[in-house]
């Protein structure tokens, strides 16, 4: 049974149009991540949730929003995408914080045309 | 701030040889290492993970074992198959919910 689920898995949009990436689980975990990973390289941090406390990493761009509505929903928004910003986003959770495994979805491979 | 670094970046088997795969990061209040298993086109997938409180962890044929003192861990693979061929991330956890990821090893194992 999945557990973390992204949707779409692929996602098309045009460069400035602004695009929406949603993430659910069904672990009821506290903690909600959202990740970008390029091609061969490490997934890098954008931000992440702690219940409703949202935290973001001081190199996230402001291009990136994110919104956590309930524990089991995250929107990752991006509000211009550039073409710098195709990627795949990866959704994770944890039950919640310290020594805790997190769990990832399958990603959401984004392309800006 | 925390830097994982992650040797080698491929590595290249035969089925039934063992792979090793190490790391080294730099922050010693990193007390938990998971290991992820990434295939083409998903997500990084849980495969093992050690607690500081451990030495060395095993389950079938995937083992990690963790120096504190040196501040390194590594993966060890024996009789592999084509099937563990994907690319392999490390990571320690800091700052209460956060972790580094190594840059990652792609594992090819030939039949």
């Amino acid at each position: 049974d999945a557990m973390v689920i992204q949707n779409p898995r692929y996602q098309v949009t045009q460069f400035g149009k602004p695009v929406t990436l949603s993430c659910s689980q069904t672990l009821n975990h506290n903690v909600m991540y959202w990740y970008q990973q390029k091609s061969s390289q490490a997934p890098k941090l954008l931000f992440h949730y702690y219940d409703k406390d949202f935290n973001n990493e001081a190199d996230t761009p402001d291009n990136f929003q994110s919104r956590r509505p309930n524990t089991s929903f995250c929107f990752l928004d991006i509000r211009s995408p550039g073409l710098g910003d195709a990627a795949m986003y990866l959704c994770a959770t944890s039950r919640d914080s310290r020594r805790e495994t997190q769990y990832f979805g399958p990603g959401t491979r984004l392309l800006v045309l | 701030g925390e830097n994982v670094e992650q040797h080698p970046s491929t590595l290249s088997v035969q089925e039934g040889d063992s792979a090793v795969i190490k790391c080294t990061y730099s922050d010693s209040a990193s007390n938990y290492f998971p290991w992820y298993k990434q295939e083409l086109g998903k997500g990084p997938q849980l495969i093992i993970d050690i607690r500081s409180n451990v030495g060395e962890k095993k389950d079938q044929r995937i083992a990690v074992t963790l120096n504190k003192t040196a501040k390194h861990f590594s993966l060890h693979i024996t009789e592999t198959q084509p099937e563990d061929s994907a690319v392999y991330f490390c990571a320690a956890q800091y700052n209460f919910n956060k972790f580094y990821f190594g840059s990652g090893t792609k594992l090819n194992v030939k039949p």
